[in-house]
């Protein structure tokens, strides 16, 4: 089957560096989303990993190991609109999608 | 042009009552999904298409969930007979093709409350 784990929330500080971990099990796997979800909004796109190692966009980066079934997103000078939940989500050659519960990070002044 | 839309965007129903939801995707879009989310969750997957090819169905809970993409446009997620534990946001989006590498784009939602 395919399960992903994902931390339920989590708190930082503004201007500082925060990592949310994401570890996944499927077969057949293809690529991993990350997803911003400002509460009573849709989820929105932020970054695309298929191949192992970081992507860097901005202050937003994002890394993946598939030997592992390990990705992070890591958020640079948090600002106060960075409270969010960030979603995990993975796709296999079957064209399966899947999304975890999503993190809830709180950002505190 | 303009993003995912849902219409309606809350629908209050009563137990038993068959409910329509509709989807208009992203103008040029290939790929449509339906999703479920409850609150604090991430969105479930329920079903997806390929223009009006409904290609993984796999997530509808039950048989009174339906779905359809006619025209390869629009698309309509009917549930019948609703019940209670049917109360949820509902969620539609769009790609410009199939799910394996490309993003999706969420449409508002549509909130259903069955009483």
């Amino acid at each position: 089957g395919q399960n992903i784990d994902q931390p339920t929330e989590m708190t930082a500080t503004e201007g500082a560096i925060v990592q949310i971990n994401c570890t996944y099990q499927t077969s057949g796997f293809n690529g991993l989303f990350w997803y911003q979800q400002h509460a009573g909004e849709a989820p929105t796109f932020l970054s695309y990993n298929v191949l192992d190692g970081l992507e860097e966009k901005g202050r937003f980066s994002s890394f993946l190991s598939r030997s592992k079934g390990y990705s992070y997103l890591l958020l640079k000078e948090l600002q106060m609109k960075d409270s969010a939940s960030y979603l995990c989500a993975l796709t296999n050659r079957d064209d399966k999608i899947i999304f975890g519960k999503g993190t809830r990070l709180h950002i505190l002044p | 042009g303009a993003g995912v839309s849902q219409s309606p965007r809350y629908k209050v129903t009563k137990r038993g009552q068959d409910v329509a939801l509709r989807c208009d995707p992203i103008s040029g879009h290939v790929s449509l999904y339906w999703y479920r989310q409850a609150l604090g969750q991430g969105p479930e997957f329920l079903t997806y298409f390929n223009y009006e090819a409904q290609q993984d169905k796999s997530g509808l809970p039950n048989d009174r969930f339906s779905a359809e993409r006619p025209e390869g446009s629009i698309s309509t997620l009917t549930i019948q007979r609703t019940e209670q534990r049917d109360s949820a946001m509902y969620r539609c989006a769009s790609s410009l093709s199939g799910p394996r590498t490309d993003t999706q784009y969420f449409g508002p939602g549509t909130r259903l409350t069955v009483l």
